[in-house]
């Protein structure tokens, strides 16, 4: 069965400070990877994704991630921390094939402290 | 701009009043989702139309009903709404069958049930 795995429910940082989210999935297969971001009463927004090829991905507002295949673990960062990154953060799994069933994680609150 | 719309963003309901909840995309997705978010929680999904089947997710309560007239627009009835369905819910788009598949999400309609 597939599952997604947020260890940490809230985490506080300093502005410019670096930042690390941890994702662990399980899934059967070769799964697709993303991270959503939410602010609060807003919908999610894709921040990016791993489909394939480099695991380590870019995406927007200056984040990454980087698929690690051993360790079932697809880890968000960020050199620097800006204000504005402060959201709820999610990642999700979903099929390689088909319609795109997203199984999220519980998400990881930003909190961003001047 | 292309986009995912729901309306109306914040719904107020009383328990066991019906209420439909609207989404539309013009995005022209084969695909449309709805998903269940509730406080502090992560997104589940309801259930998803490819085209015009009907895919209900295995623990989706039968008070849970969707429809899709159209490709550009879907809805979400809840015949007899409960206490516990206050929520966020989320619409979502994607294109099956695309080199670049990804879910395109609504700003989600937030559902009080008084």
């Amino acid at each position: 069965a597939q599952s997604v795995t947020q260890p940490d429910i809230h985490i506080t940082v300093s502005e410019g400070a670096s930042l690390e989210l941890r994702c662990n999935y399980s899934y059967g297969a070769t799964p697709y990877l993303f991270w959503y971001v939410q602010s609060p009463g807003q919908g999610l927004q894709l921040l990016l994704k791993y489909f394939s090829g480099d695991t380590l991905v870019q995406g927007i507002k200056g984040f990454e991630a980087e698929f690690k295949r051993s360790q079932s673990s697809f880890n968000l960062r960020k050199p620097s921390v800006h204000w504005s990154d402060a959201a709820e953060y999610f990642c999700a799994v979903g099929a390689r094939s088909g319609a795109n069933n997203l199984f999220f994680g519980t998400g990881t609150r930003l909190t961003v402290i001047p | 701009d292309a986009m995912v719309i729901q309306n109306p963003r914040y719904q107020v309901t009383q328990f066991g009043k019906p209420v439909t909840l609207s989404c539309s995309q013009t995005l022209n997705h084969n695909v449309m989702y709805w998903y269940q978010q509730k406080s502090s929680q992560a997104p589940k999904l309801l259930f998803h139309y490819y085209d015009k089947d009907f895919n209900n997710e295995a623990d989706t309560p039968d008070n849970f009903q969707s429809r899709r007239p159209n490709t550009s627009f879907c809805f979400l009835d809840i015949r007899s709404p409960g206490l516990g369905d206050a929520a966020m819910y989320l619409c979502a788009t994607s294109r099956v069958g695309s080199t670049n598949e990804k879910l395109f999400f609504g700003s989600g309609t937030q559902l009080s049930v008084l």
